[in-house]
């Protein structure tokens, strides 16, 4: 079965400290794969997006994620986490046709 | 304006109530989705719709059903509310002629949150 998890559920980082969150997937092909940032009260804007080419993708807001097709692994990464980063993390994958599939989230907190 | 409006964003109501959510879209995109949010369950997806005459079922769509009157405007309605459809309910768009993973990219709406008493 088609799949996405997130281990973390919660993580809490220093600002200033380096940042990965772990995302792991079960598909049968090479999947598009997303990742999407969700503030409090807002929708989800899109950070990054892969499908092919270089394995480290670099997204918005200084993220990037690097594909592990071994690992089946889309890691998120940011050298240097600033207080407006908290927020809610979602890993997600899709056979194309917009219909994705969503990993049960990871909640960022920054501590000052 | 938002690229992608969701109305109502809050709404409270009781069992057995008919609820409809609405969504209407400035981007021009085909593609419109529905998706529902529960906490450590992430987002599935309800039902889904590629133009006006298409409409499908997605992963979770039992309890909904969904209405596409335009390019622009996606609805999703509960016949009967119960309170395991308390949840937060999320419209998105998506352009199938973006290239590669770009036809897959999904701008949401900010979210129609919805508790069922």
């Amino acid at each position: 079965a088609q799949s996405v998890t997130q281990p973390d559920i919660h993580i809490t980082v220093s600002e200033g400290a380096s940042l990965e969150l772990r995302c792991n997937y079960s598909y049968g092909a090479t999947p598009y794969l997303f990742w999407y940032v969700q503030s409090p009260g807002q929708g989800l804007q899109l950070l990054l997006k892969y499908f092919s080419g270089d394995t480290l993708v670099q997204g918005i807001k200084g993220f990037e994620a690097e594909f592990k097709r071994s690992q089946s692994s889309f890691n998120l990464r940011k050298p240097s986490v600033h207080w407006s980063d908290a927020a809610e993390y979602f890993c997600a994958v899709g056979p194309g046709g917009g219909k994705l599939i969503f990993g049960q989230g990871t909640e960022l907190s920054v501590k000052p | 304006d938002a690229d992608v409006t969701q109305t109502p964003r809050n709404r409270i109501t009781k069992t057995g109530k008919r609820i409809m959510l609405e969504c209407s879209q400035t981007k021009g995109h085909d593609r419109m989705y529905w998706y529902r949010q529960d906490p450590g369950l992430g987002l599935r997806l309800i039902y889904y719709s590629f133009d006006v005459k298409d409409i499908n079922k997605g992963e979770i769509s039992d309890g909904y059903s969904v209405s596409r009157q335009a390019q622009a405007k996606f609805s999703l309605s509960l016949e009967s509310a119960i309170p395991n459809q308390t949840a937060l309910y999320f419209c998105a768009t998506s352009d199938p002629t973006n290239s590669g993973a770009g036809a897959n990219v999904l701008t949401f709406g900010a979210g129609s949150r919805l508790t069922v008493l």
